[in-house]
């Protein structure tokens, strides 16, 4: 069965700090796909990447990067040099490549404070 | 990007009366929409997957007479809670799902922003 782990419930740092949340994912199957979506107070889902189980190669978008390792099936997410505005619950999802429901980890919710 | 609009945003009903939340995809016909369910401070749910012309499939443990789903159109899906009790409010997120890459068959998920359910 799928599942997604997301060990830190909340983190708070302080603005300019880099910070690193964590997901681990298990599943069955050889195709699958990971997301990271950033849930704001206002409560609509905003999507931040997708990355399928082929494509183990780090991704970097701004100050956001992604590191997807197989052996340890994880993919954690970077914030670097955070924001008042990165304050958010992030979730990790999973999706199996034969089906179409998205796993959703419990979230992290990250508090960036001034 | 595909856009998913959600009616209304936030509703307050009274135990005992039924609601109707509305789903739309935009900008592209969605043959798949996913009903979740978000209670506070917790993660999304998956309650039910909506196929056009066709019965919606409900997750375990969602009462399919309580939540009615209706996906008569290609844009269109609707989640009627019936007899609403305090313990259905919630956040409710619907996701339409874009048609296959025409040649990968790859697709995406676009979520709605949500409806705020409270039951008085």
């Amino acid at each position: 069965a799928q599942k997604v782990t997301q060990a830190q419930t909340e983190i708070s740092v302080v603005e300019k700090e880099d910070v690193t949340l964590d997901c681990v994912y298990e599943t069955r199957d050889t195709t699958y796909y990971l997301f990271w979506y950033k849930q704001p107070p206002s409560g609509e889902l905003v999507f931040l990447i997708r990355r399928n189980s082929f494509d183990e190669q780090n991704e970097i978008s701004g100050r956001y990067s992604w590191n997807f390792q197989k052996s340890t099936s994880s993919f954690n997410f970077t914030i670097t040099a955070s924001q008042v505005v990165d304050s958010a619950v992030y979730f990790c999802a999973l999706r199996e490549g034969g089906s179409e429901k998205l796993v959703f980890g419990k979230g992290t919710k990250l508090t960036v404070n001034p | 990007g595909a856009v998913v609009s959600q009616h209304p945003s936030w509703v307050i009903c009274k135990s005992g009366t039924s609601v109707k939340i509305e789903c739309r995809s935009l900008d592209f016909q969605a043959t798949t929409m996913f009903w979740y369910r978000q209670f506070p401070k917790q993660s999304l749910m998956l309650m039910a997957t909506s196929n056009e012309g066709s019965k919606a499939t409900y997750e375990q443990g969602v009462e399919k007479d309580k939540f009615l789903i209706n996906h008569a159109s290609l844009t269109l899906s609707t989640l009627t809670v019936t007899s609403a009790h305090p313990e259905d409010s919630s956040f409710y997120i619907c996701s339409a799902r874009s048609p296959g890459h025409r040649t990968t068959g790859s697709y995406e998920q676009y979520f709605g922003p949500g409806t705020r359910l409270t039951v008085t």
